[in-house]
């Protein structure tokens, strides 16, 4: 499978603890995007890389996320000290241009659920 | 952001054509309009994308009015494997956001 993949799919977790999910994106994408979607909504944007620059942020993003793309190829989201409110999916996607005329590959995500 | 409008909901009767509807006035010269979908429990998958000219390809067509301030994706026989959320998106020009603005879309039946 060539498509963009997550890791876990699931992750269940007491409050407080912190958790780390992985993105692949598509092979030679140089363009990363991580979003989260919380249920009867659409993805809402967290942030942006190309290559292992995060480029852009999203105010979403608050000091307990951090994101890494060390070698410009996988990237990881952590979130510290999980509150119940970040419960949601976690989704990756990756494209290889930048501008409006290209698309985008999403994964399947990660299911978050804070306990 | 550029925002953009669907009904909440519709519904289509199976191996009948679809036509899903997308207001954006607000809408930039430069601003290509992107369609996705997402089946329950998966993540987005991309359907088709255009900036003026209609849009075809093996899974819909992407039909724009003259003045950009609308857009209609096309299904042409809807299966119940098209039963999904659509979304409708502007990507703006470079330099203005590289990222996706998801509203929420419209949720497709397919009834049988």
């Amino acid at each position: 499978d060539t498509g963009v993949s997550q890791n876990p799919r699931h992750k269940i977790t007491k409050r407080g603890q912190n958790v780390t999910f992985r993105c692949d994106p598509i092979s030679e994408h140089n363009r990363l995007y991580w979003y989260r979607q919380t249920l009867g909504q659409g993805p809402e944007f967290l942030t942006y890389f190309q290559n292992e620059a995060q480029l852009e942020k999203s105010r979403l993003l608050s000091d307990r996320f951090s994101a890494e793309r060390p070698k410009g190829s996988f990237s990881t989201l952590e979130i510290q000290r999980t509150e119940q409110g970040d419960s949601a999916m976690y989704l990756c996607a990756s494209s290889s241009r930048q501008g409006p005329n290209t698309e985008a590959f999403f994964g399947q995500g990660t299911r978050l659920t804070v306990v | 952001d550029a925002k953009t409008t669907q009904p909440n909901s519709m519904e289509s009767n199976e191996e009948e054509p679809v036509h899903l509807p997308c207001n954006h006035s607000t809408i930039s010269g430069t601003d290509y309009i992107h369609w996705y979908r997402q089946l329950p429990s998966q993540g987005p998958e991309y359907v088709i994308h255009g900036l003026t000219s209609n849009v075809n390809n093996r899974m819909a067509s992407l039909a724009i009015a003259e003045d950009r301030k609308s857009s209609t994706l096309i299904l042409h026989r809807a299966t119940l494997r098209d039963a999904a959320v659509y979304y409708c998106i502007l990507r703006m020009a470079p330099g203005t956001g590289n990222q996706f603005y998801f509203g929420t879309g419209t949720s497709l039946t397919v009834i049988p």
